[in-house]
């Protein structure tokens, strides 16, 4: 069955600390891949996305994201966190005959000063 | 481009009374999405449509709720009646190639 795993429900970083966000997908056949962020009370932004190609994709506000086949990992990363990037980070796995988005279950990011 | 646009924002109403939220996609978008976020259950894909056809309606919890597309610029989530169990935040999101989502802002569904 295709899933999304996110084993890290609620991280606290310093600001200007380096970020890493695990996300673990089990899909049968080659996944499309993202990562989502909400802020409180705000809809789903897209961060990145990987389709095929490069498997270091970038995407907006500085993130990255690799995605490792092997380890069927779609890690996200950020260098240096600012603490606007205090909000809830969701990876998503697509792709096949389905359209459908498969979610994670989000990790919380707190950001202290 | 304005974004995928949802209204109401905020909805509150009483257990047994109808309720319709809205969703304009993106111009040129031809799937839509409506997905509903709890903390208990996350985020859940209720129905999306595909050139205003409902494709997949697997996720919609009961006979309840229902979905319409009329045109390309315009979808409904209706749910009759309404019951304490389905507040939550209800999002649409469109997509021109079925994978990248965009997402509105969502409606708040308080049903007391």
């Amino acid at each position: 069955a295709q899933s999304v795993t996110q084993p890290d429900i609620h991280i606290t970083v310093s600001e200007g600390a380096s970020l890493e966000l695990r996300c673990n997908y089990s899909y049968g056949a080659t996944p499309y891949l993202f990562w989502y962020v909400q802020s409180p009370g705000q809809g789903l932004q897209l961060l990145l996305k990987y389709f095929s190609g490069d498997t270091l994709v970038q995407g907006i506000k500085g993130f990255e994201a690799e995605f490792k086949r092997s380890q069927s990992s779609f890690n996200l990363r950020k260098p240096s966190v600012h603490w606007s990037d205090a909000a809830e980070y969701f990876c998503a796995v697509s792709g096949g005959a389905t359209n459908k988005l498969i979610f994670g279950t989000g990790t919380l990011l707190a950001v202290q000063p | 481009d304005a974004g995928v646009i949802q209204s109401p924002r905020h909805e509150v109403t009483e257990m047994g009374q109808e309720v319709t939220l809205r969703c304009k996609p993106i111009s040129g978008h031809d799937y839509l999405f409506w997905y509903r976020q709890t903390m208990m259950r996350g985020l859940e894909l209720l129905i999306y449509f595909n050139n205003n056809v409902p494709i997949d309606d697997s996720g919609m919890p009961e006979d309840r709720f229902s979905a319409k597309m009329p045109n390309a610029s315009f979808s409904t989530l209706k749910i009759q009646p309404s019951e304490p169990r389905d507040s939550a935040v209800y999002f649409c999101a469109s997509s021109s190639q079925g994978y990248e989502q965009y997402f509105g802002p969502g409606t708040r569904l308080t049903v007391t």
